[in-house]
């Protein structure tokens, strides 16, 4: 069983229009991570979310990202407006098994037509 | 200076040989250095990792040597397998910086049969 599940794998939005992303980790984690990966490029970091604030962000993650621990357990990313160069896949990770450990889930691919 | 730069962009091995693949890094604040695998539609998965203090470390088939002075590390695959083949990314982390990863931008690998 995977530690940490994404959800939807798959999500096709309108330009301009919101989504969200879904994260779920087995467990309670302190540390949150948001990563994107254009089609055929190497994974880039967006967001680092810990103890339920935002820790540090890339120039990637502007006002039209945001994150959040709703329920204490999901951990989400919402894209306000999306742009077509927001399609990508979206990965969540969690730092896990000591000093090293660092887990990524499957991802979400969305493609903003 | 936050950049890792990773090449070999794509190898071709037939099975049974060595895969090499070489990244460079330049920021000597890194403290963690891992090397993902990522098959199609799937998240990175950690393979093997080292820290800076150590110059080789071994797990089954996977080996990285670590040059410190230089700022190199490499991934050298021994008796290549078809499913082995995959894209592999070096990664570099940063303890003092929300343990963020920087990644290269990845070898895809194909192991002939």
């Amino acid at each position: 069983e995977p530690e940490v599940t994404q959800t939807p794998s798959h999500q096709v939005t309108q330009m301009g229009q919101e989504v969200i992303l879904r994260c779920v980790p087995i467990s309670n984690h302190l540390y949150f991570y948001w990563y994107r990966q254009i089609l055929g490029q190497k994974v880039e970091f967006l967001v680092s979310f810990y103890n339920n604030e935002i820790s540090e962000k890339s120039e990637i993650f502007d006002d039209q990202f945001s994150v959040e621990r709703p329920d204490g357990s999901n951990f989400t990313l919402k894209i306000r407006s999306t742009k077509l160069e927001d399609s990508a896949m979206y990965f969540c990770a969690i730092r896990t098994g000591g000093v090293y450990g660092y887990t990524f889930g499957s991802g979400t691919r969305l493609t903003v037509v | 200076q936050q950049q890792v730069k990773q090449s070999p962009q794509s190898l071709i091995v037939q099975k049974g040989g060595i895969s090499i693949i070489n990244c460079a890094y330049e920021n000597t604040a890194f403290d963690y250095f891992p090397w993902y695998q990522q098959f199609p539609g799937k998240g990175p998965a950690l393979l093997i990792a080292i820290r800076p203090d150590v110059s080789e470390k071994k797990e089954g088939r996977f080996t990285i040597s670590f040059n410190k002075s230089a700022k190199q590390f490499s991934l050298h695959i021994m008796d290549s397998q078809p499913g082995d083949s995959a894209t592999y990314f070096c990664a570099a982390r940063r303890s003092d910086s929300n343990y963020k990863l920087t990644f290269g931008k990845g070898t895809l690998l194909t192991v002939n049969p």
